[in-house]
């Protein structure tokens, strides 16, 4: 198994520019969520979604979309880039568990950077 | 919003000595609590989920405790070794299928 994959490692982008972060993952998990990660911040939490079809917004969602038509890819979809969105972006997967006990298993991380 | 504290925020211990370090959450509304270890360089990596007051796990020389109803867990390390050296990540869960992160110990671990 592959695990968790995320595309591209790096990114660099121009503000205004748009983009995808590709996420996927070979467990068959319903569970999939976005973070960001920012000095001092810890990882806070974009987007999740509990099954295809179904998303929800997190923490910080402004400025992102997400949609879920597998089961397998979850996609963020950077609408218009700004310099505040300058982050490592991580990708986790997991089991459904109505009360989040099951491991979260995590993606190497994208590291965007908007000039 | 969901408030999930962690100290100290940085740790440096004398390789083979003890340590440990806090995670405080909301005591209401409580699901289940996480830990990560999170190597540089690397992706955050479980250690430990907890859902039950007066839980404790184990992995080798790690274990943690909860403590729901005061809101608080701890995470000890034994006989600290160089690979130690990460941050230490608790998650809270509370509903709705958020889990809210703490900002994380920084541990260094001094040959």
């Amino acid at each position: 198994n592959a695990g968790v994959t995320q595309t591209p490692k790096f990114q660099v982008l121009k503000t205004g520019q748009s983009m995808t972060l590709q996420c996927a993952q070979d467990m068959n998990h319903e569970y999939m969520s976005w973070y960001r990660q920012d000095p001092g911040m810890g990882l806070r939490l974009i987007h999740y979604s509990v099954g295809a079809g179904i998303t929800d917004q997190g923490e910080v969602p402004n400025g992102y979309n997400v949609s879920r038509s597998t089961t397998e890819d979850f996609p963020l979809r950077l609408l218009s880039a700004a310099p505040s969105q300058t982050s490592v972006y991580f990708c986790a997967s997991s089991s459904f568990s109505y009360y989040r006990t099951d491991t979260q298993y995590f993606g190497p991380g994208t590291r965007l950077t908007v000039l | 919003i969901l408030n999930v504290e962690q100290s100290p925020q940085s740790l440096h211990v004398q390789e083979g000595d003890s340590t440990n370090f806090t995670c405080s959450f909301p005591s209401s509304n409580f699901y289940a609590l996480h830990w990560y270890r999170w190597e540089t360089a690397k992706s955050p990596e479980a250690l430990f989920v907890m859902t039950l007051n007066g839980d404790e796990k184990k992995k080798g020389r790690i274990s943690a405790t909860l403590n729901t109803k005061e809101g608080y867990s701890y995470l000890y390390i034994k006989g600290s070794q160089p690979e130690d050296s990460a941050t230490y990540l608790c998650a809270f869960m509370s509903g709705a299928q958020k889990l809210v992160f703490g900002q994380g110990t920084r541990l260094t671990i001094n040959p």
